[in-house]
């Protein structure tokens, strides 16, 4: 049963400082990465995906992936109060209507 | 921007009742998922629809539950008992089949609805 970990938080960041957020997958062969922001009692919205080991910008945000390590992280730059909210890890797998497996979240808040 | 869009927001039903929860998918888009959330805990994985018919499912989806494509835009999921432990949030959410064999699509997820099972 594949497994995602996260760490609960709350993560408490300083406005305009970086956030970095962690996330480590128990199965091997997942090859499909997302980073989520769910604001509490609102459904989860996509922030970004990632399928290569490295990293992809897009913004103030940046994923980075470690196959090997089974490790994907997500830091946010600048960061805004705004940016205060719970940030999922998914894992997908094989195929394009795989189910995603959801990490517990990791609760950010950002304090102006 | 096109995007997912479910009914009620909000249920309340007594234990034994049968619920339907309703969304519509992104117009273009060939996958639909349900999840559900405990208040508190992670979003957990129910089933996947392709084709009009089932793909993937978990343990939590039992024959309790069951989905349907009743038409060209609406996707539904039923519960035909409710207990308590079925109180949560529903999420309906559709993806775009673009990605292939080897990487699973970017799924987009609706507002959800609260499920409340006195």
């Amino acid at each position: 049963q594949k497994e995602v970990e996260q760490n609960s938080g709350p993560l408490s960041v300083p406005e305009g400082a970086i956030a970095s957020l962690n996330c480590t997958y128990s199965d091997r062969v997942s090859q499909s990465f997302f980073w989520y922001r769910q604001y509490s009692g609102k459904s989860p919205e996509l922030i970004m995906s990632i399928y290569s080991n490295g990293d992809k910008e897009d913004g103030r945000f940046t994923a980075q992936l470690n196959k090997a390590s089974q490790y994907v992280s997500l830091l946010i730059r600048d960061s805004q109060p705004s940016d205060s909210a719970t940030y999922l890890c998914a894992v997908g797998g094989w195929g394009a209507g795989n189910m995603l497996t959801f990490g517990g979240g990791t609760r950010l808040m950002v304090k102006p | 921007e096109p995007e997912v869009t479910q009914t009620p927001s909000h249920q309340v039903t007594q234990m034994g009742q049968e619920v339907i929860l309703r969304c519509v998918p992104i117009s273009n888009h060939l996958y639909f998922y349900w999840y559900r959330q405990i208040l508190g805990q992670k979003v957990e994985f129910l089933v996947s629809f392709y084709n009009n018919e089932i793909s993937e499912k978990s343990e939590i989806f039992d024959d309790q539950f069951s989905v349907e494509r009743p038409d060209g835009s609406n996707f539904t999921l039923k519960i035909r008992s409710t207990k308590l432990e079925d109180s949560a949030m529903y999420f309906c959410a559709s993806s775009d089949g673009t990605s292939g064999i080897l990487i699973t699509d970017t799924q987009y997820f609706g507002p959800g609805t609260r499920l409340t099972v006195l």
